[in-house]
């Protein structure tokens, strides 16, 4: 299995700033997706993150709104820009591949609960 | 689009056995996975299957026919633990990317 560390676990912002948050990953992955999970909602892909590309992001999401940086293989950010009281979910890090490769799962990350004021 | 549908509620007895149903219509199909997901916690890995048939694994067993684009859950002996939110979800490509389509959650009470 892998051990994904997301900060931070949660934070209460005010409309209008921008928020990062972090995974780490213990382990060398190829893919690193970054999902949203609204207040009694499932699981939405945001984008994946790709090492040495531009992150591919799924449709509703912009780079804009949603920048994400993948500098390596264990490593990645997502900035929920702008942020208004829309924004606030529940965001998670998932890795696949790699060492991983041939398992069948997608492991998550503990989530990042925002609240937007 | 894609299209993934699960029960929203499902209510249970302890000791009891029940199943959780997901019918999926994609543009493509890699497998399908349940995974688990307690209030407030990231979700966890149950099952997988690719090809069509019954996977067993201790308690929890998921079942596919790819042809009529079904798949369901069955847990045994239910425990109040097992109450949490079990999502159906789809993997589109192949590759050992697992990116996945969810279903919306099942949310399951067991009482006791």
């Amino acid at each position: 299995s892998a051990v994904i560390s997301q900060k931070p676990s949660r934070d209460i912002c005010q409309r209008g700033t921008s928020l990062t948050i972090q995974c780490q990953v213990d382990s060398q992955v190829t893919m690193m997706f970054w999902y949203r999970q609204q207040p009694g909602q499932s699981l939405t892909l945001i984008a994946t993150a790709n090492q040495g590309s531009e992150a591919t992001y799924e449709s509703g999401f912009v780079i804009d709104k949603f920048p994400i940086s993948r500098p390596n293989l264990t490593f990645s950010t997502l900035t929920v820009s702008n942020m208004s009281p829309e924004d606030s979910s529940i965001y998670l890090c998932s890795v696949s591949g790699g060492a991983l490769a041939g398992t069948g799962e997608l492991f998550f990350g503990e989530g990042s609960r925002l609240t937007v004021l | 689009g894609q299209n993934i549908d699960q029960p929203t509620e499902m209510t249970a007895t302890e000791g009891a056995i029940v199943q959780i149903n997901c019918t999926y219509q994609t543009s493509g199909f890699n497998g399908l996975f349940w995974y688990q997901q307690h209030a407030g916690e990231a979700p966890t890995f149950l099952s997988y299957n690719v090809l069509d048939g019954l996977e067993e694994k201790g308690r929890f067993s998921s079942f596919l026919s790819r042809s009529k684009g079904y798949s369901y859950l069955l847990l045994k002996e239910l425990q109040m633990k097992d109450s949490a939110s079990y999502l159906c979800a789809v993997s589109l490509f192949s590759g050992s990317a697992r990116q996945l389509t969810f279903g919306s959650g099942t949310q399951l009470t067991v009482l006791p």
